[in-house]
């Protein structure tokens, strides 16, 4: 089965700090690879999908790279806002419509 | 309404009621998912319907049953529920049926409380 791991749990920075998240997962054979975002009380929202084929993912100041040899992915944020507060999920997607997430980085941007 | 839409948004029920959770899509999506998230555990994939048809069930228990009338609604009947099913469960769509590789979109999710 399937097992992903994100590294922090929770992480509070200060307004404008570079900051990265970590994903790891157990099996290199995914399709793509994906990272979300969860607001308190609400749904996911897609911030950025990486094809198995392809190594990073850029949407504004959000850059997700993929290492399927290594098993890792990263999701670098460049100058943070307390907007960015929220829950950042990584998700695999292993087989066809299956999507294994890790617990998720509690992320607080303090202003 | 747009997006993915889930009613109620908050439930409480007895172990001994029966009740449905109902989720709608707005995009013309063939793929429908539901999804259980507990307190710190990471989301898990309850069911997936593509075109109405039901193409995975991860292992269930029949205490959740899942209905597709069409492929813009999805329900999850829910009866003789365990204070362990409290969670919140979040109803997804995907542009591609059986196969898809492609991203979810989530609706807000209904917070069911089982006491």
């Amino acid at each position: 089965k399937q097992e992903v791991t994100q590294i922090p749990a929770a992480l509070s920075v200060p307004e404008g700090e570079n900051l990265v998240l970590n994903c790891s997962f157990t099996d290199s054979a995914i399709y793509n690879l994906q990272w979300f975002r969860q607001d308190p009380g609400k749904g996911l929202t897609s911030l950025l999908l990486i094809q198995s084929s392809q190594r990073e993912q850029t949407s504004g100041r959000l850059n997700a790279s993929l290492d399927k040899s290594s098993g890792r992915s990263t999701l670098y944020i460049a100058a943070s806002q307390p907007g960015d507060s929220a829950t950042y999920l990584c998700a695999s997607l292993y087989n066809f419509n299956k999507f294994y997430f890790g617990s998720g980085t509690k992320l607080n941007v303090k202003p | 309404e747009t997006g993915v839409t889930q009613t109620p948004r908050h439930l409480v029920m007895g172990m001994t009621n029966k009740k449905s959770l109902k989720c709608e899509q707005h995009l013309g999506h063939n793929a429908m998912y539901w999804y259980k998230q507990s307190a710190k555990k990471p989301l898990e994939l309850m069911f997936v319907y593509s075109l109405e048809e039901r193409v995975e069930n991860n292992s269930v228990p029949s205490r959740f049953s899942p209905e597709c009338p069409n492929s813009s609604h999805l329900f999850l009947h829910l009866h003789t529920l365990q204070p362990e099913d409290s969670a919140l469960y979040l109803c997804a769509s995907s542009q591609e049926g059986v196969g898809a590789t492609d991203t979810q979109y989530f609706g807000p999710g209904t917070r069911l409380t089982v006491l």
